[in-house]
């Protein structure tokens, strides 16, 4: 079973609000990864990362931000949080060559 | 340019009934990784399986079953005899190598199993 975990799980805020999803594992992955699961299930991949200072971004555009500055901690932000933003944000980790492993994922509402 | 097809939207089906659950995908690589991945109503994605482009074998595991098929670029996933706790959304997946970051994932199959 993977030790990976998201917080919030579930969070609803008003439109301008600076929102941080939090993501971190315990297992020395060295990559991780965001994506964004829309209404029709649909998963893209927003951000990752090789390593610590490392991040790249992903095929689907986002206004979202990323920081790797510990291994096992990988937060995305939101400056400005829009109705547009309102998604599942699932974060992923993986050692090296392996597969990737899920996190429980953080529904977003921006009212 | 690849991409992953899953045309089935939703499935039904009553508990002890075998289902099949459809992944066609394109690929120009000659080495690819494929992947099935379930999404439980809690939200993870959990790991199913995975398949390098070299390996055409079938693969069973206890219910689950798998038919890799290079000619019809077809990667089936069956369950025998489902029970209501395979309810869930079933990605297929796909990876030009494996070294690679991008999953490129199909648009998934939620599959309803009723007792």
């Amino acid at each position: 079973e993977a030790d990976i975990y998201q917080t919030p799980r579930y969070l609803v805020i008003g439109t301008g609000k600076k929102i941080t999803l939090e993501c971190s594992q315990t297992m020395g992955h060295d990559k991780m990864y965001w994506y964004q699961q829309d209404p029709g299930m649909e998963l893209h991949l927003i951000h990752y990362s090789y390593g610590v200072n490392s991040t790249e971004k992903g095929d689907l555009s986002s206004e979202s931000t990323v920081s790797r500055i510990r291994t096992e901690h990988f937060p995305l932000t939101l400056e400005s949080a829009r109705p547009s933003h309102t998604s599942q944000y699932l974060c992923a980790s993986r050692l090296g060559l392996n597969e990737q492993f899920f996190g429980p994922g953080t529904r977003l509402t921006v009212l | 340019a690849q991409k992953v097809t899953q045309a089935q939207t939703e499935i039904s089906v009553v508990e002890k009934e075998d289902v099949t659950l459809d992944c066609v995908y394109e690929t120009r690589d000659t080495t690819y990784y494929l992947f099935w991945y379930k999404q439980p109503p809690s939200g993870e994605l959990v790991f199913l399986i995975r398949r390098n482009s070299f390996d055409e074998q079938n693969e069973i595991s206890g219910r689950y079953s798998w038919n890799f098929q290079k000619s019809t670029s077809s990667f089936n996933f069956t369950i025998t005899a489902s029970q209501v706790v395979d309810s869930a959304v079933y990605f297929c997946a796909l990876t030009k190598s494996y070294n690679t970051d991008k999953l490129i994932f199909g648009t998934g199959t939620r599959l309803q199993v009723f007792p």
